[in-house]
Formats: C-alpha cells, sequence, structure tokens
C-alpha cells in the first residue's frame, strides 16, 4: 500500500530564511508527487508537481522540490521564506495512475516570523 | 470567476439531520471529487465521479451519498448525521496532467 509521511508537523523559521520540509513516500509502483498548500480557512491550492522528466520541479513563487527515487523523497524547498508563505503544507503520492486519486501527508504547518 | 465553488462554506446542523453540500466546476473538467479533511486536518478522498459516473467510493458509510447531475456538479447529501461527520469537506476537480483543484470547503459541525 502506499503512503506519504511528512516528516515535521511544525516548522518554524524567520523571515528570509531558507526552509526545507521532507516529505517521504512508500510505493511499489511509478508515482506522480504533488505539494499543495492551505492557507487559513481556504482550500488546498496545487504549488507543484513532478510528472516524468527533470526531476527538479519549481512553484512560480521560489519553491522547488526534488524527486529522489532512491530515497523516496520529495522534500519541498524555499531559499528565502516571507510572512506570506506561512500556511499548512501538504505532500500527496498518487495512487494508481489518477492525479486525482491522492493519498495526503498529515501536513506540515510552517509559521514564518518577523 | 471561481473555478471550483461550493455551498454552503459552513452548515451547523443536529445529528439525526439530512443536508446535503453543492459543488460547481467551470473549468471544464472531466473529473470530480470529494474529500474529507478532519480536526486533524488529515485529507482522504470519499468519492470521485467521471463525466457523471462513479468511479471511487472509498468505505464511506452509505449514509454519503453523491450525486453527480451533469460533468461540472457534483453534489453530496449526507443522511442522519452524526457527531463524528464534524469535518470540512472539500469538492475538487481534475483533469490529465493538472492536478486537483480545490473548492474553498464546507465546515460542517454538527450538535
Amino acid at each position: 500500500a502506499q503512503s506519504v509521511t511528512q516528516l515535521d508537523s511544525q516548522v518554524p523559521v524567520f523571515e528570509e530564511a531558507p526552509v526545507e520540509l521532507r516529505c517521504n513516500y512508500s510505493s511499489s509502483v511509478s508515482v506522480y508527487l504533488f505539494w499543495y498548500v492551505q492557507y487559513p480557512n481556504q482550500g488546498l491550492q496545487l504549488l507543484l508537481k513532478y510528472l516524468s522528466g527533470s526531476t527538479l520541479v519549481e512553484s512560480i513563487n521560489g519553491f522547488e522540490a526534488e524527486f529522489n527515487k532512491s530515497q523516496t523523497s520529495f522534500h519541498l524547498r524555499k531559499p528565502s521564506v516571507h510572512i506570506s508563505d506561512t500556511a499548512e503544507y501538504f505532500c500527496a503520492v498518487s495512487r494508481g495512475g489518477s492525479q486525482g486519486n491522492l493519498i495526503f501527508g498529515k501536513g506540515t504547518k510552517l509559521s514564518v516570523k518577523p | 470567476d471561481t473555478a471550483v465553488s461550493q455551498t454552503p462554506k459552513y452548515l451547523v446542523t443536529q445529528m439525526g439531520n439530512d443536508k446535503s453540500i453543492k459543488c460547481e466546476q467551470n473549468l471544464g473538467h472531466d473529473t470530480m471529487y470529494w474529500y474529507k479533511q478532519d480536526s486533524k486536518k488529515f485529507l482522504k478522498i470519499m468519492f470521485s465521479y467521471n463525466n457523471k459516473e462513479l468511479i471511487i467510493n472509498e468505505t464511506v458509510p452509505n449514509r454519503f451519498s453523491p450525486k453527480s447531475p451533469d460533468k461540472a456538479h457534483l453534489n453530496l447529501h449526507i443522511n442522519s448525521l452524526e457527531l463524528g461527520d464534524s469535518a470540512v469537506y472539500f469538492c475538487a476537480s481534475s483533469q490529465e496532467a493538472g492536478g486537483l483543484f480545490f473548492g474553498s470547503g464546507t465546515q460542517l459541525s454538527v450538535l
């Protein structure tokens, strides 16, 4: 069975510091990997995705994630965070070939402090 | 211009009541979903419809009945509400290579 583990439930950082949110998955088949962000009282928004090809994927707001097949990881990084990045971040893996039938991790709460 | 919209945003009701949540997407996607987010923020898929046809039903009590009148709409009806049904319910849609697009959620509180 597939699963997703987000190793940190909370990550506090200061503004302009780098951050890494860790995600590991287990699967016996090829997967698609996703990061979603949830701001307070809102739905989830797709941040970035890995489907195939280059193992490094980037979002428009400075986040990047690297697919590492040997370590079954898909960690999310940003070199310099802003207050506005404060949110809950969810890593997800596809079940089968579907990009909509996802197994989510339990989320990591990123708190950026001034 | 909301891509995936669901109503109501908040739903407060008594145990035993029946309630519905409506969802509409204007993205032209073929597949729609219902996800449940519990109090610990854990998200789990409940149902998926592809072009009005049920394709995923994840061990959800049969008190929950989805209905898709057309591919742009997926409603969720819940009978005999229980305390444990309290959660945030998200509607979503997807198309190949696009990932999931979520609505803003319906917070259901059963008293």
